[in-house]
């Protein structure tokens, strides 16, 4: 079976600092791996996602993921970050050939700081 | 161009009333998942329709919760004999089969 594990349920950060949210999964079968954020009392909103291909994946919002198979991780990065990137944040994993029936972490509160 | 749409976005309901949540899917899309978010949890997969078709229940609660999605109108999510541990957001999502989700903001469930 598959399973998303987000290390941190909270990370608070200063604003233009970097940021790292870390997820790891595991899965017996390829998978195609997703990051979404939710921002309060809304749905989700896609971040960046892999399917295949180059393991770095680049986003919205000036947000990447680098895919490490071997390691199973997913963590989703950004260099510099602000005060809107306030929300929580949610990396998912669905098996290769469907991207809809996604298995979800319990999601990392981003908190940023002035 | 609209999105997913869900209404109402609050809903609440004594124990033992039904709650009935409603799911427009973006245009175009026919694939239709409900998720469900309890507080300091992740989203849980429900159930994954396709017009007049239920193509996998197996995150659905066995008794009381059914889904639908007529080929006419929206998707509804149906939860009989309500109970304090349905409190939950509902989420909505739809695809074109090959896309990523796109989620509704979702319908906020009190029982009270």
């Amino acid at each position: 079976a598959q399973s998303v594990t987000q290390l941190d349920s909270q990370v608070p950060v200063f604003e233009e600092a970097p940021v790292e949210l870390r997820c790891n999964y595991s899965s017996s079968v390829s998978v195609y791996l997703f990051w979404y954020v939710q921002y309060p009392n809304q749905g989700l909103q896609l971040l960046l996602k892999y399917l295949s291909g180059s393991t770095l994946v680049k986003g919205i919002n000036g947000f990447e993921a680098e895919f490490n198979k071997s390691q199973t991780s997913f963590h989703l990065r950004k260099p510099s970050v602000h005060i809107s990137d306030t929300a929580e944040y949610f990396c998912a994993v669905t098996s290769g050939g469907s991207q809809g029936n996604l298995i979800f972490g319990k999601g990392t509160k981003l908190s940023v700081k002035p | 161009n609209a999105g997913v749409m869900q209404n109402p976005r609050h809903l609440v309901r004594r124990r033992g009333q039904e709650a009935r949540l409603r799911c427009s899917p973006m245009k175009g899309h026919s694939h239709v998942y409900w998720y469900r978010q309890l507080p300091e949890e992740g989203l849980k997969f429900m159930v994954y329709l396709q017009k007049e078709n239920i193509i996998d229940e197996s995150g659905m609660p066995k008794e009381r919760f059914s889904a639908e999605f007529p080929k006419e109108g929206p998707s509804i999510l149906r939860i009989q004999q309500v109970v304090r541990g349905d409190s939950a957001a509902y989420f909505c999502a739809s695809s074109n089969g090959d896309s990523p989700l796109h989620f509704g903001n979702g319908t906020r469930l009190t029982v009270t």
